[in-house]
């Protein structure tokens, strides 16, 4: 596609349930990030996917998070057991290689509110 | 470790003053520093790099690394610059791969 596309853009769910969230990158983007967006905090690294090598997870919080790049392109973050702190903008981007200064590309989002 | 420091949360201005938003950074590496903007209702996107030394609608910023310092400045803001921006690092992780870092961003309100 012509960017970056996430799904469900906004998302309501139970404490304790499991959600997911989907990143589609922008085609040929070798390199897809996931960050958490939160009120005040800034942007928070969760994991990191470059082609078929393993993914940097050194950002995720706890392990009721992980995420998969299945084929080298669409993305899945899942939460397992969702907690109300776990609410927040999931943003994922995208770059062409393995080199951030060639600029990310961001999606919308996906607003997660835990109630 | 690396960290970049945005100390306004709010910065206020009336249109055609000048404003700078202020950016501080540790990294123990060479950097490579980023402005990211936020419009509202919009996604967040670069802005500009500092290996680029450009100047995107009006705004500069100039990498002072005596000062550790990467502040976005602009001569006369405009209210369509109202919005909210994130400094960036890049970084080397522990996998040696890079990745970047955000401050935690600066909302800038251009009153008319």
């Amino acid at each position: 596609g012509a960017g970056v596309s996430q799904s469900p853009s906004n998302k309501v769910t139970e404490k304790g349930k499991d959600v997911e969230l989907r990143c589609d990158p922008i085609s040929g983007h070798t390199a897809l990030y996931w960050y958490r967006q939160s009120l005040g905090q800034g942007l928070e690294f969760l994991i990191y996917f470059q082609g078929n090598s393993a993914p940097d997870k050194s950002g995720l919080p706890s392990d009721r998070f992980s995420a998969e790049r299945t084929g080298g392109s669409v993305s899945t973050l899942t939460i397992q057991r969702t907690q109300q702190e776990d609410s927040a903008v999931y943003l994922c981007a995208s770059s062409l290689a393995d080199r951030p200064n060639y600029g990310y590309t961001f999606g919308s989002g996906t607003r997660l509110t835990v109630v | 470790a690396q960290r970049v420091t945005q100390p306004e949360k709010l910065l206020s201005v009336f249109k055609g003053a000048p404003v700078e938003l202020k950016c501080n950074y540790s990294y123990s590496g060479s950097p490579e520093l980023f402005w990211y903007v936020q419009y509202s209702r919009q996604r967040l996107q670069l802005l500009l790099r500092h290996i680029s030394r450009e100047s995107i609608k009006g705004f500069t910023a100039d990498l002072n690394k005596g000062e550790t310092s990467f502040h976005l400045k602009k001569p006369f803001a405009q209210e369509e610059d109202s919005a909210m921006y994130y400094c960036a690092l890049t970084y080397l992780m522990d996998t040696g791969r890079r990745a970047l870092t955000f401050g935690s961003g600066t909302r800038l309100q251009v009153q008319p």
